[in-house]
């Protein structure tokens, strides 16, 4: 089946350091991926779209110039939450899209826990 | 702005139990609509995708239900067993890829 893999699995750092985390498709090319952050006891908020090619589309309330997304190739989209901060603790999440049609199924990655200290 | 409830919130039942949980989505017009395992400090895993034309899919002891219409959609379980323990999440498809989450039911099976 279908294979997102998700780099690295726990960050812990000091406040004020640039962190980047990597998605990647395994088996298939991604088109799309999406990018979340969960709280602890909360679900899945969606963060930003990363679309191969092109600017990643955010959701609002999402600082872009904070959280930068690149999706150079299409098995490959990286997540920067720069100057980290401990409020930007958190469980990030990134899933992605199989093909064009839209009633595909995503799959996830198994996450990064950031611990900002 | 389509809104995702999950009832009940958490759920501890005895092992063999059948159980039942339950989804409800404000926005109709949807693509499909996915359910998700999550273990703690884990990823999701993808247990079953409905399609929108689709009433309902199976997976072993799993069961997903799908009621468009009234923007419902159940989760059955059978024979719960102690690796069922987990916490399950449904997410309908809107437009855009936009899977939008309920918080969650938190089952426990107990031996």
């Amino acid at each position: 089946g279908a294979v997102v893999s998700q780099h690295p699995s726990w960050v812990i750092c000091k406040s004020g350091t640039s962190v980047k985390i990597e998605c990647r498709s395994l088996d298939f090319q991604a088109t799309t991926m999406f990018w979340y952050r969960q709280f602890p006891k909360q679900s899945l908020m969606l963060m930003a779209t990363s679309n191969e090619g092109s600017k990643a589309t955010y959701e609002q309330g999402v600082e872009k110039d904070k959280f930068l997304i690149n999706h150079a190739s299409l098995t490959l989209s990286t997540l920067t939450v720069t100057s980290a901060h401990p409020e930007d603790s958190s469980f990030y999440i990134c899933s992605a899209f199989m093909g064009r049609e839209q009633n595909q199924p995503q799959h996830f990655g198994d996450g990064t826990r950031l611990s900002i200290l | 702005k389509q809104e995702v409830t999950q009832i009940p919130a958490a759920l501890s039942v005895p092992e063999g139990e059948n159980l039942v949980l339950n989804c409800s989505f404000t926005d109709s017009a949807i693509y499909n609509l996915q359910w998700f395992r999550q273990d703690p400090g884990k990823g999701l895993t993808s247990l079953l995708l409905i399609q929108s034309s689709q009433r309902e899919q199976t997976s072993g002891r799993l069961n997903a239900s799908l009621d468009k219409s009234s923007g419902r959609s159940t989760l059955y379980i059978a024979a719960s067993q102690p690796g069922d323990s987990a916490t399950y999440l449904c997410a309908p498809q809107t437009s855009g890829s936009r899977l939008t989450f309920g918080e969650g039911t938190q089952l426990t099976v107990n031996p």
